[in-house]
């Protein structure tokens, strides 16, 4: 059974940084893309960011590119997503989902970031 | 980046009936297209992939349709526990988009 637990949400200042993560488990970790989705409270669903298995390759929505980094350690089946210079438009829930091919299979709880002073 | 606009954005319905759901997306690449389903406090949950498949597990009262750029999300009769919002995701060109949801109530 795939299993995908995230942590690592909180409350932040405008200007911080965070850092999630996603353990992964019950499914060989470095052959499949991952992605982070995130959804504002009481909003629509909103792709982040996404990785390749190995790593090598990743993918950011205009809004994050320069100030979100993807990455993942193959080793530890674990992904992250270090979030800096974070703005009150990056409250949301983050979910990591597990990728095939592009496709979100499956999903994680979330973890809460909210952003605000 | 590709638009994805869904309708109605609630539909009322009494169990039993039958569920359309419209999802139209600018442009899609192949058939990358899929439908979640989302209850309150949960994770989105795949439905249907590439237009028409049910995931693993999914009854077969959820059919996918459409081709071209409109697509549709049917639910045969409704059962109470299909009362929830649903996403449609255009899932082949990045940035992967999704449409604003459809609330079934």
């Amino acid at each position: 059974e795939v299993q995908l637990l995230e942590s690592g949400g909180d409350l932040v200042q405008p200007g911080g940084s965070l850092r999630l993560s996603c353990a992964a488990s019950g499914f060989s970790f470095s052959n499949q893309g991952m992605s982070w989705v995130r959804q504002a409270p009481g909003k629509g669903l909103e792709w982040v960011s996404g990785i390749s298995g190995s790593g090598s390759t990743t993918y950011y929505t205009d809004s994050v590119k320069g100030r979100f980094t993807i990455s993942r350690d193959n080793s530890k089946n674990s992904l992250y997503l270090q979030m800096n210079s974070l703005r009150a438009e990056d409250t949301a829930i983050y979910f990591c989902a597990q990728d095939q091919g592009w496709l979100h299979a499956n999903w994680g709880q979330g973890t809460l970031v909210t952003v605000s002073s | 980046e590709i638009v994805v606009t869904q309708s109605p954005g609630t539909l009322s319905l009494s169990p039993g009936e039958r569920a359309t759901l419209s999802c139209r997306a600018s442009q899609i690449s192949n058939t990358y297209l899929a439908w979640f389903q989302q209850k309150p406090g949960q994770p989105p949950r795949l439905l249907i992939y590439d237009i028409s498949t049910r995931a693993s597990g999914v009854p077969d009262r959820f059919s996918g349709s459409g081709s071209g750029t409109d697509f549709t999300l049917t639910i045969s009769r409704l059962e109470p526990e299909d009362f929830a919002v649903y996403y449609c995701q255009q899932y082949g060109i990045s940035p992967r988009t999704f449409g604003q949801g459809t609330r079934v109530e």
